[in-house]
């Protein structure tokens, strides 16, 4: 089945460290976005890729990185200058060229710092 | 810039009863606009879509009219269920920039 996979689903980190979160899709997807979601506060553009080797800055990009090596894999690291990475993180893919679909989403991995 | 704007909630129902969630955008293109409903730990899910004015989007009870004249997609479904209960998001796409509404947390008891 086609789909969109994130991992871990619960990850912990530890102030000062970086953690990178996954996300594969193999659904043949151009686009790629990341997005964190805090209570009351719906989903926030964080990085997004058009192509494979190109991403560009959301809404929020401080504290996060991103690479596009891959068309299937658009992994999300979470540095230690992100000064409050609690939250729920969305990664989602969908058709470039097609601006009328959807976006597909993954499960989400929920980052807690302890 | 590109926004939506959808009604705070949380928004309580009691079961059978007739639901709407408003939602406005705004756009400087032609926009896709989509709700998506989302259940506690998961992702976001297509619920339904509208691509062009006066389209109108509809799935498991639910639909929305693409209103380009008030810049509306606001959501019904005329009996709710417990198995409604979720947040639901509004959504628009502009090309490949995606904006998302902040969210309505919809409970319905029995």
């Amino acid at each position: 089945d086609g789909g969109i996979t994130q991992s871990p689903k619960y990850l912990f980190r530890k102030e000062g460290q970086n953690v990178t979160l996954s996300c594969e899709q193999n659904l043949n997807h151009d686009a790629m976005y990341w997005y964190r979601q805090d209570p009351g506060q719906g989903l926030r553009l964080i990085y997004y890729s058009q192509i494979v080797n190109d991403f560009q800055k959301g809404d929020i990009a401080e504290g996060y990185s991103v690479s596009r090596e891959k068309k299937e894999s658009f992994p999300l690291t979470v540095t230690s200058a992100q000064k409050n990475p609690t939250a729920f993180y969305l990664c989602a893919s969908s058709f470039t060229t097609e601006s009328n679909t959807e976006a597909f989403f993954g499960q989400g991995t929920r980052l807690t710092v302890v | 810039g590109d926004s939506v704007t959808q009604m705070e909630g949380p928004v309580t129902l009691s079961e059978e009863a007739f639901l709407t969630i408003n939602c406005t955008y705004t756009a400087t293109g032609y926009p896709s606009l989509f709700w998506y409903v989302q259940y506690p730990g998961e992702g976001l899910q297509l619920l339904l879509k509208a691509t062009k004015a006066d389209d109108k989007g509809s799935n498991k009870g639910f639909e929305a009219t693409y209103r380009k004249e008030t810049t509306s997609f606001h959501l019904e479904k005329g009996s709710v269920q417990v198995s409604d209960s979720a947040v639901y998001f509004c959504a628009l796409r502009v090309n490949n920039d995606m904006r998302f509404g902040a969210g309505t947390r919809l409970t319905v008891k029995p």
